[in-house]
């Protein structure tokens, strides 16, 4: 059963602390994106990736946080440091590429809280 | 640039009656729509999309949706609320050019169902 593996599911962390949250699209996705969800912002695109290169990360705090696909496989989002502000819940979600005609399929999230 | 409006954060409904939930977007060229469903602490998973071709569009579990280009409206509906329903319910676009493309979420309408 292909799905996105996001971890880990619950971080809290203290304010200054550094956060590596890491997404497994599903193999042979070659589209990555990264979610943040709150009761004030809905959902907010932070980065973007196709082929492992990054297409747009404008809505990041370029600041403090940095996304990254080191392999196919993994695509990491950090925080440091971390800042009240950024809690919410993130998710990770991938597609295809050529010919695709969109559904994203996305993992169960990373909710973090910064204390 | 593309949008989508969710118009209704909350909708209530009983069991057994008619759901409608809105969405409008904003596009300068024809739109490709989607409708996710989000239950508690999950992640977002596909309802239904609309592409190219028949404007009605039908999804899993009972949902339907059509595209109205002259309202350039995409309303979600489904005849019999059931309370296995009770979720929210997000309305995107895709924008963008083929290569770069970005999923643009509306804020959500949180759908309960009434005993």
């Amino acid at each position: 059963d292909a799905r996105v593996t996001q971890t880990p599911r619950h971080k809290v962390t203290e304010m200054g602390q550094e956060v590596t949250m890491r997404c497994q699209p599903i193999l042979g996705h070659n589209t990555v994106f990264w979610y943040r969800q709150t009761m004030m912002q809905g959902l907010e695109l932070l980065a973007y990736f196709r082929n492992r290169a990054p297409l747009d990360d404008s809505g990041m705090p370029k600041d403090r946080f940095s996304a990254e696909m080191p392999d196919a496989t993994l695509a990491t989002l950090k925080i440091q440091p971390s800042e009240p502000r950024d809690s919410a819940v993130y998710f990770c979600a991938s597609g295809t590429g050529t010919g695709w005609t969109g559904e994203l399929f996305f993992g169960e999230g990373s909710r973090l809280t910064v204390l | 640039a593309q949008s989508v409006t969710q118009l209704g954060s909350h909708v209530s409904v009983s069991e057994g009656a008619l759901v409608l939930l809105r969405c409008n977007y904003s596009s300068s060229v024809p739109p490709y729509l989607f409708w996710y469903v989000q239950y508690p602490n999950q992640g977002l998973q596909l309802l239904l999309k609309y592409t190219t071709g028949a404007t009605l569009v039908k999804g899993i579990n009972g949902f339907e949706a059509e595209f109205k280009k002259s309202e350039t409206s995409f309303h979600l509906t489904k005849p019999s609320a059931h309370m296995s329903d009770a979720a929210e319910y997000f309305c995107a676009v895709r924008r963008g050019s083929p290569g770069t493309y970005k999923y643009i979420f509306g804020t959500g309408t949180r759908l309960k169902v009434l005993a």
